[in-house]
């Protein structure tokens, strides 16, 4: 089945560490995203990758790294300088066109304590 | 700059009753609009989209929705709530300058169902 895998769904780690995020998908699209979401604060888009090797900042980006080395994974980094990390991440992925849906993964939950 | 706003965080509505969510939009340019739905915990599934064309649009779990550009509005209806239905639900725009930078989401609605 094609579809975007996100891992670990839970995870928990101490403040001051930095943390990865895997999103892997197998549905041979170009573009792909990682969002944050917070209770009553909709998606907010962290960045975003077009093709392989490129990426671009989004909206809520410092504190965030990511790196696109192959077309299916998109890892983000989430580092101590985010002040606020505790969240729901969402990673999606799209062909890139005009017009076309994303697709996403389950989510993972980052819980810094 | 575009921008998604959902009226009301919170809708309640009676098992058998109409959903009605409500979607505003602004947008430079034509846009390009989708409703998600999400389950506690899970990610978003794409319930219908509009790009071009009929302005009613059919989705899935017998939702539509209408894109009226007078209104700049994307409502989400279906004529009889179930359960099931029970989710929150997103609204999204996508300009038509490209499709790779990303959609930009409402806040979201939570739609509650009583029995």
């Amino acid at each position: 089945d094609g579809g975007i895998t996100q891992s670990p769904k839970y995870l928990f780690r101490k403040e001051g560490q930095n943390v990865t995020l895997s999103c892997e998908q197998n549905l041979n699209h170009d573009a792909m995203y990682w969002y944050r979401q917070d209770p009553g604060q909709g998606l907010r888009l962290i960045y975003y990758s077009q093709i392989v090797n490129d990426f671009q900042k989004g909206d809520i980006a410092e504190g965030y790294s990511v790196s696109r080395e192959k077309k299916e994974s998109f890892p983000l980094t989430v580092t101590s300088a985010q002040k606020n990390p505790t969240a729901f991440y969402l990673c999606a992925s799209s062909r890139g066109v005009t017009g076309t849906e994303a697709f996403f993964g389950q989510g993972t939950r980052l819980t810094v304590v | 700059a575009q921008s998604v706003t959902q009226l009301g965080s919170h809708v309640s509505v009676s098992e058998g009753a109409l959903v009605l969510l409500r979607c505003n939009y602004s947008s430079s340019v034509p846009p390009y609009l989708f409703w998600y739905v999400q389950y506690p915990n899970q990610g978003l599934q794409l319930l219908l989209k509009y790009t071009t064309g009929a302005t009613l649009v059919k989705g899935i779990n017998g939702f539509e929705a209408e894109f009226k550009k007078s209104e700049t509005s994307f409502h989400l209806t279906k004529p009889s709530a179930h359960m099931s239905d029970a989710a929150e639900y997103f609204c999204a725009v996508s300009d038509t300058g490209g499709g790779a930078d990303g959609l930009t989401f409402g806040k979201g609605t939570h739609l509650i169902i009583q029995p």
